[in-house]
């Protein structure tokens, strides 16, 4: 199966620590990346490759990959943080790509 | 800076077609595979197509297949995504969006985006 799994939505008290994860077989072969989406907002890659943050994204953000899941780690969410988060993949052939169907995080 | 811009959104009758354009500044468009990804109203993000960096593979998700062509106009910068056949359930946002991997690699990231641009498809 090409399909990544995720929780629709996860909710984390200000200052906390929150992890998102993302099954699918593919994810065995490839990378995960994970893109942060704001209301109105076009996504903005957060977490691509082996824990690899793009130049302006906090270190508060960070990736790990085992097995067919990856995950995505907030450690001291802040309330910009509250968006939907989605993790992307190639499917099985490589051609291909295919993103989860996003996780909703609520900062409380 | 570095910067992609969508257009040619709209409304158009089902079965109509429609093109987008999304025009690449700050780099080189020749250097990256560059992606369309579209969401519907409330809904995920959903990848469409990807051209390679050389131009010489194309793929496409299966709900466009056939019907939807990737191509681009390196001497203007600019990636298109001409839509034909259009379905209402293709009524999304369309995203370009940039990518330094390629096929045959471990990785991708979209890392550039633009802002999108609206096509409703609606009789």
């Amino acid at each position: 199966s090409s399909d990544l799994t995720q929780d629709p939505a996860v909710s984390v008290a200000l200052g906390r620590t929150v992890r998102i994860t993302c099954q699918g077989d593919s994810l065995r072969t490839y990378y995960a990346s994970w893109y942060q989406q704001r209301p109105g907002q076009a996504p903005v890659l957060v977490i691509y490759g082996n824990n690899n943050r793009p130049s302006g994204i906090p270190d508060r953000f960070s990736g790990s990959n085992s097995g067919n899941t990856a995950s995505l780690t907030i450690t001291g969410a802040q309330a910009e943080d509250e968006a939907d988060y989605y993790c992307k993949s190639r499917d099985s052939t490589g051609d291909l790509y295919v993103f989860g169907i996003g996780t909703k995080v609520t900062v409380l | 800076q570095v910067q992609l811009v969508e257009s040619g959104g709209g409304v158009v009758q089902p079965g109509r077609s429609l093109r987008l354009s999304c025009a690449a500044s700050g780099f080189i468009v020749s250097a990256y595979a560059m992606h369309w990804v579209r969401q519907a109203p409330g809904r995920g993000l959903e990848w469409v197509a990807v051209i390679s960096y050389d131009g010489s593979n194309t793929y496409y998700a299966d709900s466009v297949k056939g019907r939807f062509t990737i191509s681009r106009d390196i001497s203007k910068s600019t990636l298109f995504l001409q839509m034909n056949s259009l379905r209402p359930d293709d009524t999304a946002v369309y995203y370009c969006a940039r990518d330094p991997y390629g096929s045959g690699t471990y990785y991708s990231a979209f890392d550039v985006w633009g802002q999108g641009t609206m096509v409703s498809v609606s009789s």
